[in-house]
């Protein structure tokens, strides 16, 4: 069974600082990690990892993927109260009928405080 | 603007009581997925639909139907509402040429009472 796991669960940090999302996966099949930002609403695409090593950066968000350890992290830097959202990480298989199914961690539910 | 749209956007019903939810896309998208959402379970697959005739059971589908009536809708419907199936349920869309990244429709917040 297909399973990705989230740590922290939950985050409280004050606007400034940096914090580190853990995101580990099991998926028969991989093909690419995603992460998402949902606040009240739908979540939003942040980044897609395929590869190894290879860093996604947008403005003070980055992203990285270790397929022999099977984890991403996605970090934000210098936080502000917009920042405050859930992030969930999805792990995408690659095989047959499943070709693009995700499977989703629980979420960190990240809030920042002025 | 391209869009994912779901209806309704909110409901409350009763034990018992079918419901059918909603989803349209705009963004001419052949595959279609339905999600809900319970606190601290992230998102759960129910079913989803590759194009209008292929149609597959997710993680959680037992106590739930689809029907995908072209290629731009995609319904839910829950044949007869129990409690806990009191959750925010989200439609997405995918292309494979785009990755496979899924867009989310807005979510419907289902209350069964």
């Amino acid at each position: 069974e297909d399973k990705v796991v989230q740590s922290p669960l939950s985050l409280v940090v004050h606007e400034g600082d940096t914090v580190t999302l853990n995101c580990s996966y099991e998926v028969t099949n991989f093909r690419s990690l995603l992460w998402y930002k949902q606040e009240k609403k739908a979540p939003t695409f942040l980044f897609m990892l395929t590869s190894s090593g290879i860093e996604k950066k947008s403005g003070r968000l980055s992203s990285i993927l270790d397929k022999k350890e099977l984890f991403s992290i996605l970090n934000i830097t210098a936080t502000q109260t917009g920042d405050s959202a859930v992030y969930l990480c999805a792990a995408a298989n690659a095989g047959g009928t499943s070709y693009g199914k995700l499977t989703f961690g629980q979420g960190t539910i990240l809030t920042v405080h002025p | 603007d391209a869009d994912v749209t779901q209806t309704p956007r909110n409901r409350i019903t009763k034990t018992g009581k079918r419901i059918m939810l909603e989803c349209s896309q705009t963004k001419g998208h052949d595959r279609m997925y339905w999600y809900r959402q319970d606190p601290g379970l992230g998102l759960q697959l129910i079913y989803y639909s590759f194009d209008v005739k292929d149609i597959n059971k997710g993680e959680i589908s037992d106590g739930y139907s689809v029907s995908r009536q072209a290629q731009a809708k995609f319904s839910l419907s829950l044949e007869s509402a129990i409690p806990n199936q009191t959750a925010l349920y989200f439609c997405a869309t995918s292309d494979p040429r785009l990755a496979g990244i899924q867009f989310f429709g807005p979510g419907t917040r289902l209350t069964v009472l």
